[in-house]
């Protein structure tokens, strides 16, 4: 089982704006990353850190933290933004593992 | 620019072993923390082990330990997955990923898999 914990599924109108949330633990000490993986391609990590994107990834992406739950928000989806989208952190445990969460599949309605 | 490429993968029985080579250029691969992370079938993704830049450190998720070797020729700008006693669960696209030298736990750059088939 995965330490850090997000919703199977979301779904968004085209246009308009979503998050999706990831829980864990290690999260009240360790900034998530975000990666976005469409079929068949490896994930693309799109923020990491407090709020910071990588070259040549859209400013509708942003991401934020409070306590142990992370979040990322696109805003104004667009429709080559479905795919999964996972977060990814060290563990809990001091043991300095990586952990990822179980996914998210967006969906652009 | 960056360019991790697997190799390696293919079908092999339960109990078997398998060696997998990720191949990088474009960057000073002796700078930088390398891990290998795995997705079953229709799953989501499970990282396996890390190597630190200088091969002192590793680490391993409990799903492999004991069976699972990573390591790196830094001469050679590559990286290596031993794996043994492999299991139907081991079935997986597996990839080498690029640890953010400054992000602890951050993957910025990616291969695009090798398929490990465990099956008799």
């Amino acid at each position: 089982s995965s330490e850090l914990t997000q919703d199977p599924a979301v779904s968004v109108a085209l246009g308009q704006t979503v998050r999706i949330t990831c829980q864990g633990d290690s999260l009240r000490s360790y900034y998530a990353s975000w990666y976005q993986q469409k079929p068949g391609q490896a994930p693309v990590l799109v923020i990491y850190g407090k709020n910071n994107r990588p070259s040549g990834i859209p400013d509708r992406f942003s991401g934020s933290s409070s306590g142990n739950t992370a979040s990322l928000t696109i805003t104004g989806a667009q429709a080559e933004d479905e795919a999964d989208y996972y977060c990814n952190s060290r563990d809990s445990s001091g043991n300095h593992l990586r952990v990822f969460g179980g996914g998210t599949k967006l969906t652009v309605l | 620019q960056v360019q991790l490429v697997e190799s390696g993968g293919g079908l092999v029985k339960p109990g078997g072993s398998l060696r997998l080579s990720c191949a990088a250029s474009g960057f000073t691969f002796s700078d930088y923390y390398m891990s290998w992370i795995r997705q079953a079938p229709g799953k989501g993704l499970e990282w396996v082990s890390y190597i630190s830049s200088s091969s002192s450190y590793t680490n391993y998720a409990d799903s492999v330990k004991g069976r699972f070797t990573i390591s790196r020729d830094n001469a050679k700008n590559s990286l290596y997955l031993q794996m043994n006693s492999l299991r139907a669960e081991d079935t997986a696209v597996y990839y080498c990923a690029r640890e953010a030298v400054d992000i602890v736990a951050t993957f910025d750059y990616w291969g695009q898999g090798t398929l490990v088939t465990v099956s008799s």
